[in-house]
């Protein structure tokens, strides 16, 4: 069974600032995904990732394997990043092919203008 | 851009009750998801369906759950007889491949509260 664990719980900045949120995980994955929660409660997915570094605009993410560890970088905080940014990872394909999700408990982040 | 949408938005019902929650994925997309989270708590995997056919199911989903696809652009969970833990917010989600490949597509979520 995977565990993920996010860290922080909550992140307070200032508009401008440089974000980083981490995610690990207990075991092999075959995918990790950002997702992004809004205070209405909608779920955007942000990135998918199995290796390296992916870059949208001011977000970048970036997966160790080796040490089962991503982190959610934002660049020039805004406060309309203000949200709850969540990491989840899919099992290997080899462990009976399951599609689902594992979710961490999420990092809420507030920046300030 | 194609969406995910869920109806209704907010659904309150009585303890026992059954109630239906829908879901329309992108239409040509395959693995279709249910998962819930219930207030301050982090978001659970209920179902995967593909294949018209459940492939995995967590604990969470016993008897009293189901889902069903009915047509080609509905995904409904029915939950039976409706527990007061039952309260959460439950979101559909689609991908056009499975969650180890593709990025799956949340719906807004339907708020079901249970008095």
């Amino acid at each position: 069974k995977n565990e993920v664990e996010q860290s922080p719980q909550n992140l307070t900045a200032q508009e401008g600032e440089f974000i980083t949120i981490n995610c690990s995980y207990s075991v092999g994955i075959s995918a990790l995904h950002w997702l992004q929660q809004h205070p209405g409660g909608g779920i955007v997915s942000l990135f998918m990732l199995s290796s390296g570094k992916k870059k949208h605009g001011r977000l970048i993410a970036t997966i160790n394997i080796q040490e089962k560890h991503s982190s959610l970088h934002i660049t020039a905080s805004h406060p309309r990043d203000s949200a709850v940014y969540i990491c989840a990872v899919s099992p290997p394909i080899t462990q009976g092919g399951s599609e689902k999700l594992v979710f961490g408990k999420g990092t809420k982040l507030t920046v300030n203008p | 851009e194609p969406e995910v949408t869920q109806t209704p938005s907010h659904q309150v019902t009585q303890m026992g009750q059954e109630v239906i929650l829908r879901c329309v994925p992108i239409s040509n997309h395959l693995y279709f998801y249910w998962y819930r989270q219930i207030l301050g708590q982090k978001v659970e995997f209920l179902v995967s369906f593909y294949n018209n056919e459940i492939s995995e199911k967590s604990e969470i989903f016993d008897d009293q759950f189901s889902v069903e696809r009915p047509d080609g652009s509905n995904f409904t969970l029915k939950i039976r007889s409706t527990k007061l833990e039952d309260s959460a917010m439950y979101f559909c989600a689609s991908s056009d491949f499975s969650a180890s490949y593709n990025e799956q597509f949340f719906g807004p979520g339907t708020r079901l509260t249970v008095l």
